[in-house]
């Protein structure tokens, strides 16, 4: 399996608290990836990186920052969170290559109350 | 953009054949994969395309027709462990990935 967790798994927090949620990675991948997962809406792209300090934007972006200091660690951002993004959150990393292939990691159950 | 779309349920009989459909539309198109989903666990990655045809990995076998821009994955010798979900992807590029919205396979006895 590829070297991927996420922390933490679990989180009940209250609506406009910061929350961060953090990537760590031991494969030394240079991209990698946060999604969001409700039902009937798949996995959505929040934010990738393509390197150390270099993030883009993805579809859902709205509400969430990244940061990418460290080749093995990418930290998801909610700066005030918000009821609507209640949603299980999980990172990806990409091997070099043409291929899609990713690997994710157990996911973070985020709820907002 | 990009935009997906396979069936949201399938149901299928133990031992027998699935095919999972899956069409898309997108500006950049590198390849199709295929992932799966069980409940309360993260996807795994199954089967890439990036020519056209049928790639086979032991009882899974995904199909890329890029001129039809449509994809599907077969399943063979269907197992109660192959209830889950499964989601298709197009790649555009090395960065982003688009998925599908999913379809939950159901394998009864």
């Amino acid at each position: 399996d590829a070297g991927i967790t996420q922390s933490p798994r679990h989180k009940v927090t209250e609506t406009g608290t910061p929350v961060t949620l953090r990537c760590h990675q031991t494969e030394n991948h240079r991209y990698m990836y946060w999604y969001r997962q409700d039902p009937g809406h798949g996995l959505r792209l929040i934010h990738y990186s393509y390197g150390v300090k270099d993030t883009d934007k993805g579809e859902v972006s709205d509400g969430y920052s990244v940061s990418r200091s460290k080749t093995e660690d990418f930290l998801l951002t909610l700066e005030s969170a918000t009821s609507s993004q209640t949603s299980v959150y999980f990172c990806a990393i990409r091997p070099p290559g043409p291929s899609s292939e990713q690997y994710f990691g157990p996911g973070t159950r985020l709820t907002v109350t | 953009g990009q935009s997906l779309e396979q069936p949201s349920e399938v149901t299928a009989v133990e031992g027998a054949i699935v095919q999972i459909n899956c069409t898309y539309q997108t500006s950049g198109f590198y390849g199709l994969s295929w992932y799966q989903q069980h409940d309360g666990g993260a996807p795994t990655f199954l089967s890439y395309n990036a020519l056209d045809g049928l790639e086979e990995t032991g009882r899974f076998s995904s199909f890329l027709s890029r001129s039809d821009s449509y994809g599907y994955l077969l399943l063979q010798e269907l197992q109660m462990k192959d209830s889950a979900s499964y989601f298709c992807a197009v790649s555009g590029g090395y960065q982003k990935v688009t998925f599908g919205t999913g379809t939950k396979l159901q394998v009864i006895p």
